[in-house]
C-alpha cells in the first residue's frame, strides 16, 4: 500500500494563481520531500522538510508539514506556465525506503 | 553540475530477451537506486545499493537483479523480459546519510516496452 497519497490527483489553474497539493502518509516519518516531474523526464527534487520542522520555504515554493495528522502540503505562489508538471510527495522512514505518492498533475495555463 | 546518465531512453524488446538498462553518476554517491513508475502507482524500489558490490531487495524485485562493480554504475537486468515489466524505470542515486536516502538524484528515465 502507498505511504503517501497526495490530493489533488489533477489540478488547473490560470496563470498568476496560487497552487496547493496536499499529500497524506501512514506511519511516522523521518522526512518528506517533494519532487517534480515534467512530462516524459526524471524526477527533480523541491525541498525536504525533517519531522522536526514544520514549514519550509525556498522561492516561491512553500511546505507545511503537520505530524499529528500525517500531512503535508505543497504550495507554489504566482504559478507560471512552466510550471506545468506532475508533483509527487515522498517519505522516508529510514532504512533507504523513500516511498513515493502517485502524484498531482498541475496544469497553468496562460 | 550533478548528473545521472540513463544510457537508453526508449527501448523495445520482445518476451524473452535479456534486458540491461545501465545508470552513472558523477557525483561520488554511495547510494544508487532502482525504480519503476507506472499511472496511478507512483515510483516504486526495485533494488538500491548502499556500497560498491552490495545490493539490498526493494519492494517488487521479482523478475529482476542488479549489478553495482563500480561505484558509479548500477545495472538493472531483466533476465527474461515479460510484457508485465513494460514501464519507465528511473534510476537515481544519493549521498550516504546513516541509513537514510536523503536528496534523490534522477536521471531522465528508461522507457521500456516489452513485446
Amino acid at each position: 500500500s502507498q505511504q503517501g497519497e497526495e490530493d489533488p490527483q489533477a489540478l488547473s489553474i490560470q496563470e498568476g494563481e496560487n497552487a496547493t497539493m496536499n499529500c497524506s502518509y501512514k506511519t511516522s516519518i523521518n522526512n518528506l520531500q517533494w519532487y517534480r516531474q515534467n512530462s516524459g523526464r526524471g524526477l527533480v527534487h523541491l525541498i525536504l522538510i525533517r519531522s522536526n520542522e514544520r514549514e519550509k520555504h525556498s522561492g516561491r515554493l512553500r511546505v507545511t508539514l503537520d505530524t499529528s495528522k500525517k500531512s503535508s502540503s505543497l504550495l507554489i505562489t504566482a504559478s507560471r506556465a512552466a510550471d506545468t508538471a506532475s508533483y509527487f510527495c515522498a517519505t522516508e522512514t529510514g532504512g533507504f525506503k523513500t516511498i513515493f505518492g502517485a502524484g498531482t498533475r498541475l496544469f497553468v495555463k496562460a | 553540475d550533478v548528473k545521472v546518465t540513463q544510457s537508453s531512453r526508449y527501448l523495445v524488446k520482445r518476451t524473452g530477451e535479456k534486458v540491461f538498462l545501465e545508470c552513472v553518476q558523477d557525483m561520488d554517491h554511495e547510494n544508487m537506486f532502482w525504480y519503476r513508475q507506472d499511472p496511478g502507482l507512483g515510483l516504486r524500489l526495485i533494488y538500491f545499493s548502499y556500497d560498491v558490490k552490495m545490493k539490498e531487495k526493494g519492494d517488487i524485485p521479482e523478475g529482476y537483479s542488479v549489478s553495482r562493480e563500480k561505484k558509479e554504475r548500477f545495472s538493472l537486468i531483466l533476465e527474461s523480459a515479460s510484457t508485465n515489466q513494460t514501464s519507465m524505470y528511473l534510476c537515481a542515486s544519493s549521498i550516504a546519510g546513516q541509513g537514510n536516502t536523503g536528496e534523490l538524484f534522477f536521471g531522465e528515465g528508461s522507457r521500456l516496452t516489452v513485446l
